[in-house]
C-alpha cells in the first residue's frame, strides 16, 4: 500500500511551458485534492474531485486544469508556466466524511517542487 | 480573505518545555478541526483532530484545547522534544456537502532546543 504517490519530485519549466503533474493513491479514496504551499506559507487548495468525473476549483485554480478519469488518478496540468507558479504541490486525498468513521482525514503526497524561470 | 489564522509563525522551546500554538476561525460551518505536522521536505500528515462538540482531546503528549464560542482553538505539545522539531498547521474542514475541503493555517515553525 503506497498511498500517496506524486511524480516528478522536482521540475525546472521555463516561462510559457506546459507540463503535468501526476498523482496516484491505492487506498481507494473518493475525494482527492491538489495544495499549492509557497515558501513559509500556508497551503493553498488548487482543485478537488469528490469521484472519477467530478471536479471542481479551489481557492486558486487560476492557471491550472485537472481531469479525474479514474478513481486513482488525479493530474493537475499547466498549461502556460509562470514564476508565479513556483510552488510546493502536494496531492492529498480522504474517505467522504460518511464512511470514514475513525478514518476522517486526508492523506498527503511527498509532494511536487516545482521552479519557473 | 484568510479564514483561519494561525499564530506565532514561531516558536523556539527548551527541550522539555511547552509548544502553544493557537488558530482562530471565523467560518461557523466548520465541522472538524485536523492538526498537521510537517517535516521539511515532506507531506503533512495529520498530527491530531478535535470536532466541535468537544472541548479537548489529548493523545499523547499532544492536546487540542476548543473553544467554540471564541472561534479559537490551541495545540499544547507538553515535553517538547527535538524531534518535535518540524512546522505544525491547524487546519478546518467544510462538511461533506463542500467536498470535504480544509482551510489550512499559515503554519507555525517550532524548534526544540536540546
Amino acid at each position: 500500500n503506497a498511498g500517496v504517490t506524486q511524480t516528478p519530485k522536482f521540475r525546472i519549466l521555463k516561462i510559457g511551458q506546459s507540463m503535468t503533474l501526476q498523482c496516484t493513491q491505492d487506498m481507494n479514496h473518493n475525494y482527492m485534492y491538489w495544495y499549492r504551499q509557497d515558501p513559509g506559507m500556508g497551503l493553498k487548495l488548487i482543485y478537488y474531485s469528490v469521484g472519477a468525473g467530478i471536479t471542481d476549483k479551489g481557492e486558486v485554480p487560476n492557471g491550472y486544469n485537472v481531469s479525474r478519469s479514474t478513481t486513482e488518478d488525479f493530474p493537475l496540468r499547466l498549461e502556460l508556466a509562470a514564476p508565479s507558479q513556483t510552488s510546493v504541490y502536494f496531492c492529498a486525498s480522504s474517505y467522504p466524511v460518511r464512511a470514514s468513521g475513525s478514518r476522517e482525514t486526508q492523506y498527503f503526497g511527498p509532494g511536487t517542487r516545482l521552479l519557473v524561470l | 480573505q484568510q479564514q483561519v489564522k494561525q499564530s506565532p509563525q514561531s516558536l523556539i522551546v527548551q527541550k522539555g518545555g511547552i509548544s502553544i500554538i493557537n488558530c482562530a476561525y471565523e467560518n461557523t460551518a466548520f465541522d472538524y478541526f485536523p492538526w498537521y505536522q510537517q517535516f521539511p521536505g515532506k507531506g503533512p500528515a495529520l498530527l491530531i483532530a478535535i470536532r466541535p462538540d468537544v472541548s479537548e482531546k489529548k493523545e499523547g503528549r499532544f492536546t487540542i484545547s476548543f473553544n467554540k464560542s471564541a472561534k479559537q482553538f490551541s495545540l499544547h505539545i507538553m515535553d517538547s522534544q527535538p524531534g518535535d522539531s518540524a512546522t505544525y498547521f491547524c487546519a478546518a474542514r467544510m462538511g461533506e456537502a463542500a467536498g470535504n475541503k480544509l482551510t489550512f493555517g499559515g503554519g507555525t515553525r517550532v524548534l526544540v532546543k536540546p
